[in-house]
């Protein structure tokens, strides 16, 4: 059974750092993995896709990678600033049920300036 | 603007009181789910559907129904709420294709008392 997990849980980083987030999952035979930002009393919002053939995706200040034999996923973000506070989540998708997405249960970021 | 749509936001009701919540895309995608998010459980499948008419369970079922009459449509049902299904709920979709980005709706939050 597919099991995905972020370290750590809650991150508390004053503004410019650059910063490392966590995720490793149990099975290697995953579809493709997606790192998602959710908001307090909002919904999630896709931020990367990386296809389970792919080692990296960039986006602006965020750079996702991935390295399935190993089972491990990091979200690099650089130079954080106050707007990046928000749970952030990866979900891995099974190569048997391309849609279904296994989530993490978070990691929680807080950038104070 | 392409989007998942949810209603009701909120919600408060009874044990017992039978109450459907909405879920509308306008990206003619293929795939919809239904998804509960707990604390410390990070969010698991309910229901999903993998075009018109095809519904299937998915992690955690129990209490729960769904329909797809429409492609664009996939309401959640909850015939008897009981406690134990007070969540927030999101309902997503995809294309059901290579690059199955999910796309999430806003979320329900959802107390039943």
């Amino acid at each position: 059974k597919q099991e995905v997990t972020q370290i750590p849980a809650a991150l508390s980083v004053p503004e410019g750092e650059n910063l490392v987030l966590n995720c490793s999952f149990t099975d290697s035979a995953i579809y493709n993995l997606q790192w998602f930002r959710q908001d307090p009393g909002k919904g999630l919002t896709s931020l990367l896709l990386i296809q389970s053939s792919q080692r990296e995706q960039t986006s602006g200040r965020l750079n996702a990678s991935l390295d399935k034999s190993s089972g491990r996923s990091t979200l690099y973000i650089a130079a954080s600033q106050p707007g990046d506070s928000a749970t952030y989540l990866c979900a891995v998708s099974l190569s048997y049920n391309t849609d279904k997405l296994i989530f993490g249960t978070g990691t929680r970021l807080q950038v104070f300036p | 603007e392409a989007q998942v749509t949810q209603n009701p936001r909120y919600l408060i009701t009874v044990t017992g009181k039978k109450l459907t919540v909405t879920c509308s895309q306008n990206m003619n995608h293929e795939y919809m789910s239904w998804y509960r998010q707990d604390p410390g459980l990070g969010l698991r499948q309910i229901y999903y559907s993998m075009n018109v008419e095809v519904t299937d369970k998915g992690d955690v079922p129990e209490g729960y129904k769904v329909s797809r009459k429409e492609k664009r449509n996939f309401p959640l049902i909850l015939e008897s709420p009981s406690p134990n299904q007070t969540s927030l709920y999101f309902c997503a979709s995809s294309t059901g294709m290579q690059n199955n980005e999910q796309f999430f709706g806003p979320g329900t939050r959802l107390t039943v008392l």
